[in-house]
């Protein structure tokens, strides 16, 4: 299985809103609906932030929202914050009962 | 409270086998959920290796499938990752967690290294 596609890096200037796309196929994002996304500071362990495409997990911010389109799952951070610079992987069940992680975006808060 | 508590060596060398611990607290390992290994490269981005479910269900990584087991010692309440063959590439930062279609619960991370 080939890992899930997103950009290397993307950034934004506080209170501004970004986008990270993760992009995989009809086997994974385009047949469940059980897309995640992980944020991870250096040297922790990744922290969920969004399941199910869209839900939030207690005590995560509302700023953080998720969506699917086809074999497109998508990240938006809106009102940026400094504490937001992470890395942000996403993550999906696939049709082989495995589950497949994206490569990775770095967030870069200017 | 669910905690993991990961165990085993930091250094292995090339061509040996890769073999760690996980110890489940706060939960019984048969009683649901998937049990798995993820793994991270220095700089690199997170790989799932596998996982297992009520003892007897193991799923892999297709590209890791003929290295790796995953095993559950339901009487200690542990499960275990066993990766053979292994390269400078297999150097990484070890997780263990629990997951349904997300993961809700990390160990501490061991970063193994392979070297001679």
């Amino acid at each position: 299985q080939s890992a899930l596609t997103q950009p290397a890096s993307v950034s934004g200037s506080p209170g501004q809103s970004i986008t990270i796309s993760c992009t995989g196929t009809r086997s994974d994002i385009g047949f469940y609906d059980f897309v995640s996304w992980y944020q991870q500071h250096p040297g922790k362990a990744p922290k969920l932030m969004l399941y199910d495409v869209g839900k939030r997990p207690s005590g995560i911010s509302n700023r953080f929202s998720g969506s699917k389109s086809g074999d497109t799952a998508s990240l938006t951070i809106s009102g940026l914050q400094a504490e937001d610079e992470a890395d942000y992987y996403c993550s999906s069940y696939t049709s082989s009962s495995t589950w497949v992680f994206g490569g990775g975006t770095k967030l870069t808060v200017l | 409270q669910v905690q993991l508590q990961q165990s085993g060596p930091g250094l292995v060398k090339p061509s040996e086998t890769l073999s760690l611990t996980c110890a489940v607290s706060g939960y019984s390992i048969n009683n649901g959920y998937y049990w798995a290994w993820i793994r991270q490269p220095p700089g690199k981005g997170l790989e799932w290796i596998g996982a297992i479910y009520q003892s007897v269900r193991t799923y892999y990584n297709p590209s890791l499938k003929s290295r790796v087991t995953i095993s559950i010692d339901a009487s200690k309440n542990e499960f275990s990752l066993k990766l053979s063959s292994v390269t400078a590439a297999d150097t990484a930062v070890y997780w263990c967690a629990r997951h349904l279609y997300v993961v809700d619960t990390w160990g501490q991370g061991t970063l193994v290294t392979v070297s001679s």
